[in-house]
């Protein structure tokens, strides 16, 4: 029940394509939902977050949409750039207790130029 | 300059040594994180702390130790119990009385032989 599913594993897409990373869990005592980006040799950097009290969330190219009642959530980005190739994280935690994230196993994005 | 620092970038030891990875923040957060990341796997959490001469066991504690003395600092000793040593390790920090958010190091990358 502490586990969040990511899919694909990896992912290919076309300079200016959309780039869909789909995450989903079970735990429903979740109610914040990281996504990160990390390039070879480097830590993950923070893209954007949601909490569930909203459906969606814009910040310039990357959204996140966020469907509670079927535990799942994506990361969309908008016209793809060879620039965004990384693999992408997506993490779940719950903001009471512990706030110990939980993270899928990640997706390896590559944009053809 | 605010962040996480870790050193060294890369780590070398020879099996049956133990091993200690240094992660200093200067972003006055109160909690900090180790992870351990392997190829194809998301990041799995070894100890955390949520304030100082405070911390718990994450999921893979098995073979690693921690002391939080400071704020600011969070080494993580590697010990010959552990089986597979040979990994990425990355700090984390996060306010949590603030937000929830957590900023990663850029990682030290232990070679046991």
């Amino acid at each position: 029940q502490q586990q969040v599913k990511q899919s694909p594993q990896s992912l290919i897409v076309q300079k200016g394509g959309i780039s869909i990373i789909n995450c989903a869990y079970e735990n429903t005592a979740f109610d914040y939902f990281p996504w990160y980006q990390q390039f070879p040799g480097k830590g993950p950097a923070l893209l954007i977050a949601i909490r569930p009290d909203v459906s969606e969330k814009k910040e310039g190219r990357f959204t996140i949409s966020f469907n509670k009642s079927a535990k799942q959530f994506s990361l969309h980005i908008m016209d793809s750039q060879p620039g965004d190739s990384a693999t992408y994280f997506c993490a779940a935690a719950t903001t009471s207790g512990t706030y110990k994230y939980i993270f899928g196993t990640g997706t390896r994005l590559k944009v053809l130029a | 300059d605010g962040g996480i620092t870790q050193s060294p970038k890369y780590l070398f030891r020879k099996e049956g040594q133990n091993v200690t990875l240094s992660c200093e923040q200067n972003l006055n957060h109160d909690a900090m994180y180790w992870y351990r990341q392997d190829p194809g796997q998301g990041l799995r959490l070894i100890y955390y702390s949520q304030i100082v001469n405070d911390f718990q066991k994450g999921d893979i504690a098995e073979g690693y130790s921690v002391s939080r003395e400071k704020k600011e600092s969070f080494p993580l000793t590697v010990t010959s119990a552990q089986k597979n040593p040979t990994a990425f390790y990355l700090c984390a920090s996060s306010s949590n009385r603030y937000s929830y958010e957590q900023y990663f190091g850029p990682g030290t990358r232990l070679t046991v032989t």
